[in-house]
């Protein structure tokens, strides 16, 4: 397995524009996971899923994200419109259900709204 | 509420001396506390659980529930040890959820 995937690894877009990053998780994982990543907050739990249902979306910003399980292999995360502060790099990280668990994060995404 | 803290945002330390990283945590049951590490250009990786009780890379953490802080400790630090260090909960109450604090950056100097 290749572990988890991200795509893009880097993205640039416009204020008000629409953004979608893509997890692909290590297959068998029961759990999927997105944080965001800064200097200042270091990083912060989004939201996270267990078996394609979203568990908690707690740390989700505002109404501006959302992200989405349609699969066991796939995910979504969406920012409409986005902004300047939205700048930060994103992972995905994906886990099995069990006593030790240990969490397998992509490379990330390092979004810039410009 | 869980909750994770790591007071320090840079350590620095020179090679050869001791290092600690230090993590508090709040949560209501039982924890499972982990150690994350971040290379420079790599991936964020799992460095040690506390239910292990292992030594990786000639670090150590205990969980002392009495001071609810699982320090990491290393007793002589490396040039190989510059990292970014996370400090991660997982609580398990409504399903398996995994909260880091906000990490500290570690770097160690000749």
């Amino acid at each position: 397995d290749a572990g988890v995937i991200q795509s893009p690894r880097h993205e640039v877009t416009e204020m008000g524009q629409e953004v979608t990053l893509r997890c692909k998780p290590i297959s068998g994982h029961d759990y999927l996971f997105w944080y965001r990543q800064t200097m200042m907050r270091g990083l912060e739990l989004l939201i996270y899923f267990n078996n394609n249902v979203p568990i908690d979306d707690s740390g989700m910003p505002e109404d501006r994200f959302s992200a989405k399980m349609p699969n066991a292999s796939f995910s979504t995360l969406k920012i409409q419109p986005s902004e300047p502060r939205d700048s930060a790099v994103y992972f995905c990280a994906s886990s099995l259900h069990r006593g030790d668990t240990e969490a397998f994060f992509g490379q990330g995404t390092r979004l810039t709204v410009v | 509420a869980q909750r994770v803290t790591q007071p320090e945002k840079l350590l620095s330390v020179f090679k050869g001396a001791p290092v600690e990283l230090k993590c508090n945590y709040s949560y209501s049951g039982s924890p499972e506390l982990f150690w994350y590490v971040q290379y420079s250009r790599q991936r964020l990786q799992l460095l040690l659980r506390h239910i292990s009780r292992e030594s990786i890379k000639g670090f150590t953490a205990d969980l002392n529930k009495g001071e609810t802080s699982f320090h990491l400790k290393k007793p002589f630090a490396q040039e190989e040890d510059s990292a970014m260090y996370y400090c991660a909960l997982l609580g398990r109450g409504g399903g398996n959820k995994l909260t880091f604090g906000t990490g500290t950056q570690l770097k160690v100097e000749l």
